[in-house]
This record gives structure tokens, sequence and C-alpha cells, in this order.
């Protein structure tokens, strides 16, 4: 039972482009969804996130969109740059402190030069 | 501020065996969750721990067990080991913040022969 989904495991783009990752979910109880970096040899970190009640959150070239009625979310990168070459996980959690945090599969995003 | 520390970085084990994980979570924090990273897949929630009580489990056996300490540092303990056991294992440590963010380890490699 897969409760948060990324259907795309790899995504191409052009440096300067903007660069956009996908996410599913399918429990109505998430409080918090979020979106974590992995390089390759390091543990994933965190990039941004938002909360259940608002529909948009910003931080430099980087938003996220949550559309609760149709369970998605979207992470925009803008522009994008060769270092954001990574796995980005999709998550989410019901609850403070990161209760019980479900991630996605992951996508792999590829910056060209 | 130190981060999420884990060991060992990498061990191997045969079938059978038990094996003992280490994190130190990072300092403030009071909550530790374990999660099992398999090749191309992303985190699974094993448990959390929240001031030495285990606080929440994923869908992993009994022989998953865990402990943490007084200090909030953190062992994840597998019995009977099984060839599917072979994974990246990853902690993470919050602070009970409402946003649910997770600070990583670098995670600790073990492989089953």
């Amino acid at each position: 039972d897969q409760q948060v989904k990324q259907n795309s495991p790899s995504l191409s783009v052009q440096e300067g482009r903007i660069s956009i990752l996908n996410c599913d979910y399918t429990n109505s109880m998430f409080d918090y969804f979020l979106w974590y970096k992995k390089y390759p040899a390091e543990g994933p970190t965190f990039l941004i996130s938002i909360s259940s009640i608002k529909d948009k959150n910003e931080d430099g070239r980087f938003t996220v969109f949550l559309n609760k009625s149709a369970k998605h979310l979207s992470l925009h990168i803008v522009p994008s740059q060769p270092g954001d070459s990574a796995v980005y996980f999709c998550a989410a959690s019901a609850g403070t402190g990161g209760f019980k945090t479900i991630f996605g599969a992951g996508t792999r995003l590829f910056v060209k030069a | 501020e130190t981060g999420v520390t884990q060991s060992p970085t990498h061990l191997i084990k045969t079938r059978g065996q038990q094996v003992t994980l280490r994190c130190s979570s990072q300092s403030g924090h009071n909550t530790v969750s374990w999660y099992q990273q398999a090749l191309g897949q992303g985190p699974q929630f094993i448990f959390q721990y929240y001031r030495e009580e285990e606080n929440g489990r994923g869908n992993f056996p009994p022989r998953f067990s865990g402990l943490q300490f007084p200090n909030y540092s953190s062992e994840l303990n597998v019995n009977a080991l099984e060839l599917d056991d072979s994974a990246l294992y990853l902690c993470a440590s919050s602070g009970g913040r409402g946003t649910g963010e997770l600070f990583f380890g670098e995670g600790s490699r073990l492989t089953v022969l």
C-alpha cells in the first residue's frame, strides 16, 4: 500500500530551465508534506515543506505546490542548476515531530549544463 | 551543533546472524526514527522512539527492535537476518517541531550473505 507515490523515476532538464517533480498521496490525514534531496553516499537532507492548510510555499529557487482536492503536490526548481542533480524524495507525515513520515520512491533529477 | 551520526557505516553479515546499528541524534533532538532503504526505493519507516519509548511502528516484523537511551541516542537490532534485510539503514532525529522535518545520518549499509 503505497501512500506516497512518485511516478517518474527520472527527469532530465537543461540548466536554467524549470524542473517540476510530482508526487501523489492517498492518505487525507497527512498534515505536512516535505521534499528531501539525496546525493550518493549521503543521507537525505530536508529541502522544503508545506502544511496541509496551505497551497504554496516558496524558498528561493524552490517552490512547493499542494492541491489537496487532487491529493497532489509538486516541487518547482527555477532556474535549475547542475548542482541540483540528485534524487528527490517526496514525504508526508501525520502529526508533529515527523511522526511516521512516509516517503515516495524518489525521482532522480539530471540537470545538464 | 552536532549532526546525526551512525555506526558502523558498512557491515557484512550472514543469514541467521544478528546485527546492532547505532545512532547519535542531533543535539537537542528527543525523537529518533529508523528507516530501511532498499536499492532503488524510498526510505521505509521501521519505527520511531520518543523519550525512550516506541512511538510508532511501520510494517516490519518483531525481529526488528530498537532502544532509545536517556541521551536520546538509539540502537536498531535485527535478529535472524535474511537476505532481503540487505539495505541502507537510515537514522533520523527530530526535535518535535510542527513541520516534521527530519535530520538524517549518512546511514549504515548492511549486506547479508
